[in-house]
């Protein structure tokens, strides 16, 4: 099946400073990449949709300015939390459609944890 | 907007018992919709889906329906096992906007 890898998988750093996440396919293109953050009491949360070539579509409530996304590519996405404080402390997931439309199933990468001291 | 409202878990199961997972839906169009499972230390993945109304998606025991009168598509499956202890998810998709349920955390005991 299709793969979604995601980097770094852990990361710590220190309050005020900047986090890049990487978000791959390996193995399809994907015109689409969606961010999510998850909370420690699992609910999956929409920040963004990231589409190839064009400005990401931010969710509302969700800083654009903090959480910067880049989809350079048809095969990579990546998050950068700038100026980074321990309310920011989440685990990231990115996610990428293989085909076009609303049917084709999502591919997950196996997130980010972020740990901000 | 669209969203999706699924039962508030945990569910704590025995093993063998019958599972029922709610799921309704809102969307201003006809949506596709999805449950993904999240099993201990993975990542999220697609168990089943369907695309239109009276749709039925099945995958590894578990079924849900496509109800467009009701907006739901509720995950059931006949006898649980201790292995599908897992967090499951409804989703929707439409004109490329997905929505994700809060999260069903479903504990099975042997």
């Amino acid at each position: 099946g299709a793969v979604v890898s995601q980097h770094p998988s852990r990361v710590i750093c220190k309050s005020g400073t900047s986090v890049k996440i990487e978000c791959r396919s390996l193995d399809f293109q994907a015109t689409t990449m969606f961010w999510y953050r998850q909370f420690p009491k699992q609910s999956l949360m929409l920040m963004a949709t990231s589409n190839e070539g064009s400005k990401a579509t931010y969710e509302q409530g969700v800083e654009k300015d903090k959480f910067l996304i880049n989809h350079a590519s048809l095969t990579l996405s990546t998050l950068t939390v700038t100026s980074a404080h321990p309310e920011d402390s989440s685990f990231y997931i990115c996610s990428a459609r293989r085909l076009a439309g609303d049917t084709g199933e999502l591919f997950f990468g196996e997130g980010s944890r972020l740990t901000v001291l | 907007g669209n969203s999706v409202t699924q039962m508030e878990g945990p569910v704590t199961l025995s093993e063998e018992a019958f599972l029922t997972i709610n799921c309704t839906y809102t969307a201003t169009g006809y949506p596709s919709l999805f449950w993904y499972v999240q099993y201990p230390g993975e990542g999220l993945q697609l168990l089943l889906k369907a695309t239109k109304a009276d749709d039925k998606g099945s995958n590894k025991g578990f079924e849900a329906t496509y109800r467009k009168e009701t907006t739901s598509f509720h995950l059931e499956k006949g006898s649980v096992q201790v292995s599908d202890s897992a967090v499951y998810f409804c989703a929707l998709s439409e004109n490329n906007d997905m929505r994700f349920g809060a999260g069903t955390r479903l504990t099975v005991k042997p």
